[in-house]
């Protein structure tokens, strides 16, 4: 159980164009799922939490405009990335967390597969 | 920071040997959890331990968790070659947040 799915696994697309990344919740409930940017070799990085049916909450130095998130489901949430450009190339993972499936308030989050955006 | 420090950055082991990767951390938390990740790969979920835990077992891993001394340790016995990823602490208060380290990068050589 507690299965996290991206789409696309892996995108290439020209400077100055948009690229939207699903993250779904196959068998829970995620009223939390998060979002990281990860360059090579190095850690990841939150960009921003989102709780379906509001706003998401965006990391200091993230550009709201730039990475939109919409988390209009309990089972899905989507990253735009508008108007992009070679630096943006990265590895874009997302998280899920089901308050139901939490013990002890432990709050396990599930992990995706991971994106990897290139652009060129 | 809530931010988990792991150390070494990097180790190298050979199959059979078994490898001990440390964390650090600056605040006080509600548990720590342990992820790992193969190269370009998501993360996987491998253990978490409580904040009133000092140690847990999971197959061959092994947690330990100090609070007076915001460390924690994760020992992989008998490595095997598959156990080649980087691993991630990440600690966890009840701002909600998980905030990854540098983790340590485990090399096992057959």
């Amino acid at each position: 159980g507690a299965v996290v799915s991206q789409h696309p696994s892996w995108v290439i697309c020209k400077s100055g164009t948009s690229v939207k990344i699903e993250c779904r919740s196959l068998d829970f409930q995620a009223t939390t799922m998060f979002w990281y940017r990860q360059f090579p070799k190095q850690s990841l990085m939150l960009m921003a939490t989102s709780n379906e049916g509001s706003k998401a909450t965006y990391e200091q130095g993230v550009e709201k405009d730039k990475f939109l998130i919409n988390h209009a489901s309990l089972t899905l949430s989507t990253l735009t990335v508008t108007s992009a450009h070679p630096e943006d190339s990265s590895f874009y993972i997302c998280s899920a967390r089901d308050w139901t499936l939490s013990r002890d308030n432990s709050y396990e989050q599930y992990f995706g597969p991971g994106t990897r955006l290139t652009v060129t | 920071s809530q931010q988990g420090e792991e150390d070494p950055q990097a180790l190298s082991i050979q199959e059979g040997e078994n490898a001990t990767m440390n964390c650090s951390y600056k605040t006080s938390i509600n548990n720590l959890q342990w992820y790992r990740q193969n190269s370009g790969r998501g993360l996987v979920h491998l253990i978490l331990i409580r904040s009133n835990e000092r140690e847990k077992h999971s197959g061959r891993l092994r947690v330990t968790l100090d609070t007076s001394k915001k460390s924690s340790s994760l020992l992989i016995t008998a490595s095997r070659a598959a156990d080649t990823a980087s691993y991630f602490c990440a600690p966890y208060n009840q701002g909600g947040k998980l905030i990854f380290g540098q983790g340590t990068e485990l090399s096992v050589k057959p």
